[in-house]
């Protein structure tokens, strides 16, 4: 079935540091990809989403790629800042109508 | 523009006593959903709805129950609760269904405490 399995964290980094999350998944079809984020005390928010193979979404910084072929969609950052601190969920729905969420990966980003 | 509003924001519950959890969206959006999230973990899917009238059961429905009376409303109802139902439940809703781009929104969600 459908699925996501996303990097295990937490990660810690210093400002200004390189950011990678890792997110491969499993679907029937060609979905479309989401990354949301999780400020501490609040819901889930989207960051970021791509609809379609070799598309690039953008947010704050943040980039990732729909790879069909490597079946990933990794979240990158070239310099994180403080306010980055958050959790982070990789996401896709199926055919049907439920969304798969991986299992968040915290992030900590230290002066 | 509210979005998906839950209410309440926090509440402390007995074992067995009952609750309802409010959620609504002023997006006309026909698809609903309640997840919880336990504390360090991922979000779990209780209950979702195509439209009103129309519910189903997720990964983790026992002790909740839901309805869908209207578009705008989709309670999550705890019958009975149990220290195992502390978390903090999220409510969302999309437009689309399916694999084509339509974004879940969420509320800010609800946290809950059984003692």
């Amino acid at each position: 079935g459908d699925s996501v399995t996303q990097m295990e964290g937490p990660v810690t980094l210093s400002e200004e540091a390189f950011l990678t999350i890792n997110c491969t998944y499993t679907a029937t079809g060609y979905p479309s990809l989401f990354w949301y984020v999780q400020y501490p005390g609040e819901g889930l928010q989207l960051l970021l989403k791509a609809t379609k193979a070799d598309d690039k979404g953008s947010n704050k910084g943040f980039e990732a790629t729909y790879r069909k072929e490597t079946t990933s969609f990794h979240l990158e950052k070239g310099s994180v800042q403080v306010s980055d601190s958050a959790v982070y969920f990789c996401a896709l729905p199926n055919t049907g109508n439920q969304f798969y969420f991986g299992t968040g990966t915290s992030l900590t980003v230290i002066p | 523009n509210a979005g998906v509003t839950q209410t309440p924001k926090f509440r402390i519950l007995k074992i067995g006593q009952s609750m309802t959890l409010q959620c609504t969206q002023d997006m006309n959006h026909n698809y609903m959903y309640w997840y919880r999230q336990d504390p360090g973990m991922g979000l779990k899917l209780i209950y979702y709805s195509v439209g009103a009238g129309i519910t189903d059961k997720g990964e983790v429905p026992n002790g909740y129950n839901v309805s869908r009376s209207t578009t705008e409303d989709f309670p999550l109802r705890l019958e009975l609760a149990a220290p195992s139902q502390t978390s903090v439940y999220f409510c969302a809703s999309r437009r689309t269904s399916g694999g084509s781009g339509g974004e879940l929104f969420f509320g800010e969600g609800s946290r809950l405490t059984v003692l």
